[in-house]
Parts: C-alpha cells; structure tokens; sequence
C-alpha cells in the first residue's frame, strides 16, 4: 500500500516568490495535517484538514494556506517567501482526526529553501 | 514557550545497551503521548504511544514509561541495536481551538548506537 506522498521532494525559490506543495494521503484516510520542521526543531502544526475543512491552524501568517480535494488530497501554499521559510514540510495523513489511537502517518516531506 | 522538552539532544550508547531518551511537558491537560523516530530523508514514523491513564506500555524492544506528577515521560529502548540509531521525537497530542488535535512535538534527541 502506498504511504503519504508528497511532491516536490525539494525545491529552492527566492524570496518574495510563490510556492505550492502537494500531498496525497494514504487509501481510506480523511484528515491532512500539515507540519514545518524548522532544522534543529521539531515539527511544528500548521494546518489540519478534514472531509475538506479546515479543522485547526497553528501560529502561522495568513501567507500560508492550504485546501483539501474531494479525493482527500490537499495542497500548501505558500505567498511572499521570506528566508526563514526554509524547512521541511511535512504533510500527515490519519484515518480521523488524529485523536487517541488514531495517530498521524508521515510523508517524507518537501525540502524547500528560499534564498 | 516550548510545552515538550526533550533537553538531552543527542545520546551515544553501546549495542546491546539500554537507551533511555527522556521528554518533559509543561500542560497537565495533556492525555496522549507518542514516540516518532526519524531518518534522514525520510517522514517522522510513529513507534508508540501512550494514554495518561496508564504509567506504562510496551511493544518489543521499546518501553515508554509516564510520570504524570513529574509530567515526564521516557522511552526505553532494550536491546538497542545500530538500527536504532536516529532522532526521536516525543510529541504530546493537544486540542486545537476548533477542538480538533493537533501534536505539538520536542525537538528531538538524536541516538546513536555504537557496534
């Protein structure tokens, strides 16, 4: 079975750009949670999606957005990079909404660096 | 305001030894725990987890052991094997304001495991 998947793996823009990030959950899953892992820090939450809304966003600007697809797929955008933009994003699928039991599955995330 | 602590960021120790990686919290509203471990270049994978209503689980090699008074948990690896060797992350599953969950993580401690 396919895990999360996400494109692209890496990608380098500069700043002030526009960037997009995609993510397919696993077969059956509804809920995308999407992640930034600053290098040195952990994971931190930045929107969670579920049946196609939003169900909770992190502390984050209004530059950062994402939607979910009826096929539960779902994408992070990203307007007006600044440096400190660079990090992994990680995209976590969960057959509900992440609670108890039912717990995330990483993909391997985008790499994107902005210089 | 980091609310989970992992203050040790690295650990060395000998195939065949007891690893012992430890995680503080700071909300006491905290109900589930979980240990991701990851390589490079790839997503966080889950390992196990933990409710607060028990002190303790297992699941082969790996033991995570919670202290609710002390609110700090600890993951014991035994025997510890060189494919051990990656950052772990602890992770404290958390409501958002919309009551959804989100994970808020540490940032992580990385095992190495000498042969």
């Amino acid at each position: 079975d396919a895990g999360v998947t996400q494109s692209p793996t890496h990608l380098i823009k500069t700043r002030g750009q526009h960037v997009t990030l995609r993510c397919s959950p696993i077969s059956g899953h509804k809920s995308v949670s999407w992640y930034q892992q600053v290098l040195g820090q952990g994971p931190q939450f930045i929107f969670q999606y579920y049946e196609k809304e939003e169900r909770g966003r992190g502390n984050f600007p209004d530059r950062f957005s994402a939607r979910q697809f009826p096929n539960y797929s779902s994408e992070l955008n990203v307007n007006a990079l600044l440096l400190g933009d660079s990090a992994l994003y990680l995209c976590a699928s969960s057959r509900g909404q992440g609670s108890g039991a039912n717990v995330l599955t990483f993909g391997a995330g985008s790499r994107l660096t902005v210089l | 305001d980091q609310q989970v602590k992992q203050n040790s960021p690295s650990l060395s120790v000998q195939e065949g030894r007891i690893s012992i990686l430890n995680c503080d919290y700071t909300n006491s509203m905290f109900d589930y725990f979980l240990w991701y471990k990851k390589y490079p270049a790839e997503g966080p994978t889950f390992l196990i987890s933990i409710s607060s209503i028990k002190d303790k689980n297992e699941d082969g090699r790996f033991t995570v052991f919670l202290n609710k008074s002390a609110k700090h948990l600890s993951l014991h690896i035994v025997p510890s094997q060189p494919g051990d060797s990656a950052v772990y992350f602890c992770a404290a599953q958390a409501r958002t304001t919309s009551g959804t969950y989100k994970y808020i993580f540490g940032t992580g401690t990385r095992l190495k495991v000498l042969a």
